[in-house]
């Protein structure tokens, strides 16, 4: 019903590890972002994608990854968890018509400790 | 590169009051939308309401109305009777509608806004 699903939607990991989040939608839209909410600095552009295996980078994507095998999957990875990247993420979703804003998933609230 | 600014972390109003919220951007673009979001506690970032700037008209949208200034680059949101419901963060947020988009937002840092019974 929600259209976007993001998981999980709260994670407490140690420092090193590896971490993915997933988003998912189910609207067939083209285009997938994922942000990071830190105080101070409102919502900053991770990765986003404009299609299957389509993607780029944005402003904060050092120590990010992503990947889209499929369109309802966009996969958020950190390799190595540090605790800079402790934060609140959101995954974003809108068509082709970009300009009617976004459907924004709920959060994932992410600790490295 | 665009940047957004809200210069306001906090604000305040009483129920029923009006209160304005401030934003302003830097652009070299013409074509571009303007998008006021809310976040209230439960973290779900809802849409208020949006502005496209060729259009001079301001938007509106029940008691969210906003005040766009394009050669001054400020895109304010005014909620008249404000309600308890209203407190939330507010984001504000720039898209550039040019021939390279793609549907990149760019926020604000976020103003926080208390409304008091």
């Amino acid at each position: 019903d929600a259209g976007i699903t993001q998981s999980p939607r709260h994670k407490v990991t140690e420092t090193g590890t590896p971490v993915t989040l997933r988003c998912h939608q189910t609207e067939n839209h083209r285009y997938m972002y994922w942000y990071r909410q830190d105080p101070g600095h409102g919502l900053r552009l991770i990765h986003y994608s404009y299609g299957v295996k389509d993607t780029d980078k944005g402003e904060v994507s050092d120590g990010y990854s992503v990947s889209r095998s499929k369109t309802e999957d966009f996969l958020l990875t950190l390799e190595s968890a540090t605790s800079s990247q402790t934060s609140v993420y959101f995954c974003a979703i809108t068509g082709t018509s970009t300009n009617y804003g976004y459907t924004f998933g709920s959060g994932t609230r992410l600790t490295v400790v | 590169a665009q940047t957004v600014t809200q210069s306001q972390p906090e604000m305040s109003v009483q129920e029923a009051e009006t209160v304005t919220l401030s934003c302003t951007y830097d652009t070299s673009e013409s074509n571009y939308y303007l998008f006021w979001y809310k976040q209230p506690p439960s973290r779900q970032m809802i849409l208020v309401i949006r502005q496209e700037a060729y259009k001079q008209q301001n938007a509106t949208e029940n008691r969210f109305s906003v005040n766009f200034q394009k050669a001054a680059k400020s895109f304010s949101l005014k909620i008249s009777d404000s309600q308890l419901g209203d407190t939330a963060m507010y984001f504000c947020a720039f898209m550039n509608r040019g021939s390279s988009n793609t549907g990149k937002l760019i926020f604000g840092q976020g103003t926080t806004l208390q409304v008091k019974p």
